[in-house]
């Protein structure tokens, strides 16, 4: 099993919808961070979240992070063909050096 | 050039070639990273190198050698490869201390034949 999961895998929505991704940990977070790749290229780094409750956004993109649940959701509102690509979360799960990526999401965006 | 920029972007290698990937930032970071990503397989770390200094080598097979000679540059050297080597290997580098800020380069994409 994956340290952090997150669902769904994939998602293909219309041009203009509401979603949500949502990313798990397994063990305690000292901070969760998402990031959005394109096809083929690198990671973009799009916002931190590090206490809980705490709530970001950044143009249309929403991210939350629940301590308790161990859980971070990422929300896109009205989305657009910009918006596609695979959606990655990223945490610190303990104190050492070692920094953990989630299982991605893939997003399609319909026009 | 700005941000970290990696060549070549498209590399093609017989199993018994030895070829090397390269990566370069230039966002004065001291801690430099190596990713693959398989496709439909989560990010897997490579590699670290921090102040230059290898700290990370999450048991990747010999045939992946890593070269870190100055802060601002990463090679990773590839000999005798499998076809399930095959992936887009990415480059990043950030602070030390801040792991999660990392910047990421394209990738290479790499296809064994």
């Amino acid at each position: 099993s994956q340290e952090l999961e997150q669902s769904p895998q994939s998602l293909i929505v219309q041009e203009g919808k509401n979603l949500t991704i949502n990313c798990t940990s397994s063990k305690t977070l000292y901070g969760l961070y998402w990031y959005k790749q394109k096809y083929g290229e690198g990671l973009i780094f799009l916002m931190m979240l590090q206490k809980g409750g705490e709530e970001k956004s950044h143009e249309k993109i929403t991210a939350k992070l629940d301590e308790k649940k161990q859980q971070s959701s990422l929300h896109i509102t009205a989305s657009q063909p910009s918006h596609a690509g695979i959606y990655l979360c990223g945490a610190d799960l303990d104190t050492g050096n070692q920094f953990y990526f989630g299982t991605g999401t893939s997003l399609t965006v319909i026009p | 050039e700005t941000g970290v920029t990696q060549t070549p972007r498209h590399l093609v290698m017989g199993m018994t070639n030895k070829k090397s990937l390269k990566c370069e930032q230039h966002l004065g970071h001291n801690a430099m990273y190596w990713y693959k990503q398989s496709a439909k397989k989560p990010l897997e770390l490579m590699f670290v190198y921090s102040l230059e200094e290898r700290v990370e080598n999450n048991s990747v097979p010999s045939r992946f050698s890593p070269e870190c000679p100055n802060s601002s540059h990463l090679f990773l050297h590839l000999h005798t490869l499998q076809p399930e080597d095959s992936a887009l290997y990415l480059c990043a580098s950030s602070q030390v201390g801040s792991s999660y800020e990392q910047y990421f380069g394209p990738g290479t994409r790499l296809t064994v034949t």
